[in-house]
């Protein structure tokens, strides 16, 4: 069975803390994405890779940074936990043979900031 | 700015009858569009994916229609069950999701 797991379902963090969500997949996948969710926002895509070291910036990249050191991993890091931050946040990973593949999710991070 | 565009609102239908949820996209052309399916609290799920050459694709007692001229997209669920309840989330390519339309189907 296919997976991507990040490593916490809950958080709570302080502001100004220095946050890491980590995330795993184990299909060999070459392209991994971190999203927020917010309602009546949807998904927004914070940062992209399509490779190892490689990143790119999505939608709101501000406040957050990433790394990807090995292909099966993929970090977000918050630099200094804002209450704007408060939010579920989605990894995902897929394939780039062909177009159109399928992205697999994550069950997702609620972080919360205090 | 290119978009993809649901109906926020959520969409209550009866068990047994059709739903169809919309998804519109402006200011750029999808090569492909997919549908995704997410519980609460929890991470979305692929169900389907539909090419710009493609008029309509079917899985089980799922349908999705592209329509380039109207720059649509219909999902259709056939005789729906309180199981569907659930956001689908329509996502084009470019890396662009929609906000997703939740559908409640009641006994």
């Amino acid at each position: 069975d296919v997976k991507v797991t990040q490593s916490s379902r809950y958080l709570v963090k302080r502001t100004g803390e220095k946050v890491f969500l980590e995330c795993v997949q184990d299909m060999d996948h070459e392209n991994m994405f971190w999203y927020r969710q917010d309602p009546g926002l949807g998904l927004r895509l914070i940062y992209f890779s399509y490779d190892v070291k490689m990143k790119e910036k999505g939608d709101i990249p501000e406040g957050y940074s990433v790394s990807r050191e090995k292909k099966e991993r993929f970090s977000l890091i918050l630099e200094s936990a804002s209450t704007n931050q408060t939010s579920m946040y989605l990894c995902a990973s897929s394939s780039h043979r062909g177009t159109g593949t399928e992205a697999f999710f994550g069950q997702g991070t609620r972080l919360t900031v205090v | 700015s290119q978009k993809i565009e649901q109906n926020s609102e959520a969409l209550n239908i009866q068990e047994g009858k059709t739903a169809t949820l919309t998804c519109n996209y402006t200011n750029y052309s999808p090569a492909y569009l997919q549908w995704y399916r997410q519980d609460p609290g929890r991470g979305p799920v692929f169900l389907l994916l539909i090419r710009e050459n493609e008029k309509e694709k079917r899985k089980e007692r799922l349908k999705v229609t592209f329509d380039t001229t109207l720059k649509q997209s219909l999902f259709h669920i056939t005789a729906s069950q309180p199981a569907d309840s659930a956001t689908y989330l329509c996502y084009g390519d470019k890396l662009i999701f929609g906000t997703g339309t939740r559908l409640q189907v009641f006994p």
